[in-house]
């Protein structure tokens, strides 16, 4: 199984502040027949559904603002957000899904400073 | 809009059984692979089954194979979980969740169903 493993565990992060979620795959993701990493970045805020924000590691889902915005490839990647904003205060995973099982990250807690 | 409704959650006693039920709106499901993803109490997410678009293919993780049973009917656009030998560790919620192929990232999610095993 490859473990996907998030830094840090929480965050705190003034308003308007850049904030950087990393995530290390224990064996890489990069599939080598079409150059892709398979790994994805979900935001959950209490009570609700994860909500797809990245994919193919850097591609931003349809409606996502543009502060948030992932790289990396093979094994390390992040998730970055520009600026914070109030609406961002949430538990951010990451996923792979390279093979089955498909696994989660352990989860990061973004608040507030 | 693309909409999906999880149903069938509730209270069951250790070794009892449990089926939940995934309705599904909005888009061709024939078309998708489906999962199901739980999520224990103030804990991560954990992969738990997905089902081709057919019905041909079905995957499991380890904590739950040999217990539960995914399935699916295109007709109704309704996705299924048959949980048996449920287990304290099983407490949590559960969603069903989109994915255009077999290892592929979620799309759309429910909104959940809580499962508890207690005594």
């Amino acid at each position: 199984d490859i473990v996907m493993t998030q830094s840090p565990d929480s965050l705190a992060v003034s308003l308007g502040e850049r904030a950087t979620i990393n995530c290390k795959s224990s064996q890489s993701v990069l599939h080598s027949s079409n150059n892709r990493n398979y790994l994805a970045w979900y935001q959950q805020k209490p009570g609700q559904p994860p909500k797809l924000l990245i994919y193919w590691a850097s591609t931003r889902e349809s409606g996502v603002p543009d502060r948030f915005s992932g790289s990396g490839s093979g094994t390390d990647f992040t998730l970055t957000i520009s600026s914070l904003q109030a609406e961002d205060v949430a538990v951010y995973y990451c996923q792979q899904y390279y093979s089955t099982p498909i696994t989660f990250g352990q989860g990061t807690r973004l608040e507030i400073k | 809009q693309v909409q999906l409704v999880e149903s069938g959650g509730g209270l069951v006693k250790p070794g009892g059984s449990l089926r939940l039920s995934c309705a599904a709106s909005g888009f061709t499901f024939s078309d998708y692979y489906m999962s199901w993803i739980r999520q224990a109490p103030g804990k991560g997410l954990e992969w738990v089954s997905y089902i081709s678009s057919s019905s041909s293919y079905t995957n499991y993780a380890d904590s739950v194979k040999g217990r539960f049973t995914i399935s699916r009917d295109n007709a109704k656009n309704s996705l299924y979980l048959q949980m048996n030998s449920l287990r304290a560790e099983d407490t949590a919620v559960y969603y069903c969740a989109r994915g255009l192929l077999r290892e592929y990232y979620f799309d759309y999610w429910g909104q959940g169903t809580l499962v508890t095993v207690s005594s």
